[in-house]
């Protein structure tokens, strides 16, 4: 079955980039059925959707956030990555990958989800 | 698109129904999810398309709706159900409902 890890710094400085990976394993990131996801969880709060990318590289972001995001794919290691620059005690979250299915070239929901990784930002 | 999901808690017994409401600020046709979120978890998905059981959501799960009102029905609320459900669109960017948080009475 399918598997999503996420890794990366649980403590990043106001003003500096945020990055993560997410490792997907029992799967390969280059299936044309699949895309990739970032959604978010402030603590207590609900959840924000990031961004999505394709194999390919294609990606699309939330429009509040596009200004300072970047969602990258590498396929040799079975893994995607975000990049979510100048962070603020704002962006402290639990940030989820997950997949979605891709059926006729539409992302849909997302079905399965990586177990999240707590960023705090904070000097 | 902005969901708004009500009520904001559900004050139920195990064996009670669990009615809870999703609207959206514009019509999505049925292209909505539910999700449930247990605490320390990672959300999972029970309802796809308005009324489509995810694989392995147990028949007490049901989804319906279309336009801009949708509904997720538990009919007997099992000790595992207790949980914050959210509502998401895929019309357009993806975007969730602030969550329905069903508790024990």
């Amino acid at each position: 079955q399918l598997q999503l890890q996420e890794s990366g710094p649980g403590l990043v400085k106001p003003s500096e980039t945020l990055s993560l990976t997410c490792t997907v394993s029992d799967g390969s990131i280059t299936s044309s059925s699949y895309y990739w996801a970032w959604i978010r969880q402030p603590p207590g709060k609900g959840l924000e959707w990031i961004g999505t990318i394709y194999y390919s590289g294609s990606s699309y972001y939330n429009p509040s956030l596009k200004s300072r995001v970047t969602i990258s794919v590498d396929t040799s290691k079975n893994h995607f990555s975000l990049k979510l620059s100048s962070v603020t005690a704002a962006d402290t979250a639990v940030y989820y990958c997950a997949k979605q299915p891709r059926i006729s070239g539409t992302a849909y929901y997302f079905d399965y989800w990586g177990q999240g990784t707590l960023v705090t930002v904070s000097s | 698109i902005v969901l708004t999901q009500s009520p904001a808690t559900l004050s139920l017994s195990p064996g009670d129904r669990a009615t809870l409401s999703c609207r959206t600020s514009q019509s999505i046709s049925s292209y909505l999810a539910w999700y449930q979120q247990k605490p320390g978890q990672a959300p999972r998905l029970l309802i796809y398309d308005a009324s489509n059981r995810a694989t392995g959501i147990p028949a007490r799960f049901s989804g319906s709706g279309s336009g801009t009102d949708f509904t997720l029905t538990i009919s007997s609320l099992e000790p595992e159900d207790f949980a914050v459900y959210y509502c998401q669109q895929r019309s357009n960017w993806p975007t969730f409902g602030g969550g329905t948080k069903v508790e024990i009475k």
